[in-house]
């Protein structure tokens, strides 16, 4: 079955802190599709990366930075020096491929990071 | 403005009863995704649509239906309303319906059963 686990409920970080964002997946697939978004506390999702399962290239955008490793099911996000704004709700997903080439999302819990001045 | 436009933002209405929200795809998207967002369920997937045929099916109650009209914007029904159902509906879309193409969330209705 598939399923994503983000074990940290909540973080806490001072301003300029890093801070790594875990996420582990299981999944039967032999081609998926992992995603992280950002839901800030105005509701909206916010799209940060997607990554197939062939891509385990880390990738760096600005301060985020993901780290996709295979053999241990995990794609893991780790924002650098940490700003007040970073404060969200991140959310971890799985591609689920169904019948008739549709496909849906399986998201983990989220974890909601509270980044203070 | 991530171009998927949902329509109310919010709705606010008492048990029982039913509403239908709306849900613009970005221009030339063709799939249109609906998820649900409650406490204690996290974020689900209900269903998807590719030019106008149902493509997938999630965890969508009976009570729920939803369809994609030839202009490609889709609507999604919710009758016999219970205070269960409050939630945060999102809808998303995509250009096709395969795993290839990632897609787009539209802010949300937020829907509150009294």
């Amino acid at each position: 079955a598939q399923k994503v686990t983000q074990a940290q409920t909540e973080i806490s970080v001072v301003e300029k802190e890093d801070v790594t964002l875990d996420c582990v997946y299981e999944t039967r697939d032999t081609t998926y599709y992992l995603f992280w978004y950002k839901q800030p506390p105005s509701g909206e999702l916010v799209f940060l990366i997607r990554r197939n399962s062939f891509d385990e290239q880390n990738e760096i955008s600005g301060r985020y930075s993901w780290n996709f490793q295979k053999s241990t099911s995990s794609f893991n996000f780790t924002i650098t020096a940490s700003q007040v704004v970073d404060s969200a709700v991140y959310f971890c997903a799985l591609s689920d491929v169904r019948m008739n080439s549709g496909y849906a999302l399986n998201f983990g819990k989220g974890t909601s990071l509270l980044v203070t001045p | 403005d991530s171009g998927v436009t949902q329509t109310p933002k919010h709705l606010i209405t008492a048990t029982g009863q039913r509403v239908t929200l709306r849900c613009s795809p970005r221009s030339g998207d063709l799939s249109v995704y609906w998820y649900q967002q409650s406490l204690d369920q996290g974020l689900q997937f209900l269903i998807q649509y590719y030019n106008g045929e149902e493509r997938a099916k999630g965890n969508i109650l009976e009570r729920f239906s939803a369809q994609q009209f030839p202009d490609l914007h889709s609507e999604l029904n919710l009758s016999s309303l219970e205070l269960g159902d409050s939630a945060l509906y999102f809808c998303a879309s995509s250009v096709a319906p395969g795993l290839n193409y990632g897609y787009t969330f539209g802010s949300g209705t937020r829907l509150t059963v009294v």
